[in-house]
């Protein structure tokens, strides 16, 4: 089974707009945690925010944020108010706790594109 | 304010040739790995390092050695390239590998093997 699942594999948006990127995970781990990275054309991996298992509250930073609900095993980014430096691929990451690899296993992608 | 360096970022090889991969980082972070990312095949995890002189196979190691002799460095080798290596390879680390420790990316070696 798929640990990590992006069923947008691309997505468009207004400039200005919100927009809500979609991953579920799968885990029998209590521990774990949630990454959202960013991939513009130019190739590198771009950190954007972090939820941990364990968090009461959603994650934010900035114009991100992360709609976590955990009986749902779902982990949403948010980006609000789009810019055109927005457009990239997009990739939801989930990392277990030590006993595995300790890698970060990730999900297919979503490519994004803000429209002006 | 370097973060995770790879060099180089382009590399063309032949079949049978070796080549090494750098990889600093000077975060002094105890986790690194290496990935390589295929269209359709997502990130997949090739060795990892816990520490120095530690270091562990991970999903896609066939092909490859990697050594950890200090916390900053931690080099991919390919020993005897093949085109099924052709891909983007990227060095990550993190400050240690807990699951609350993200991964911090090196911009990528986009590697070809002809």
């Amino acid at each position: 089974a798929q640990k990590i699942t992006q069923t947008q594999p691309g997505m468009f948006v207004q400039e200005k707009e919100a927009v809500t990127l979609d991953c579920t995970y799968d885990t029998s781990d209590p521990s774990y945690g949630l990454f959202w990275y960013k991939q513009p054309s130019s190739g590198e991996m771009i950190f954007l925010i972090y939820q941990g298992s364990y968090d009461q509250q959603n994650a934010t930073e900035g114009r991100y944020s992360l709609n976590f609900q955990k009986a749902r095993k779902s982990a949403n980014l948010v980006i609000s108010a789009s810019q055109l430096g927005d457009s990239a691929m997009y990739f939801c990451a989930m990392r277990e706790a030590p006993g595995s690899a300790r890698q970060l296993t990730f999900g297919s992608g979503t490519q994004l594109t803000v429209l002006p | 304010n370097a973060g995770v360096t790879q060099t180089p970022k382009f590399q063309v090889l032949k079949t049978g040739q070796s080549m090494t991969l750098q990889c600093a980082q000077d975060m002094n972070h105890e986790y690194m790995s290496w990935y390589r990312q295929d269209p359709g095949m997502g990130l997949r995890l090739i060795h990892y390092s816990v520490g120095a002189g530690i270091t562990d196979q991970g999903e896609v190691p066939n092909g490859y050695n990697v050594s950890r002799s200090t916390t900053e460095d931690f080099p991919l080798r390919l020993l005897s390239a093949a085109p099924s290596q052709t891909s983007v390879y990227f060095c990550a680390s993190s400050y240690d590998g807990t699951s609350h420790s993200p991964l911090h990316f090196g911009n990528g070696t986009r590697l070809t093997v002809t």
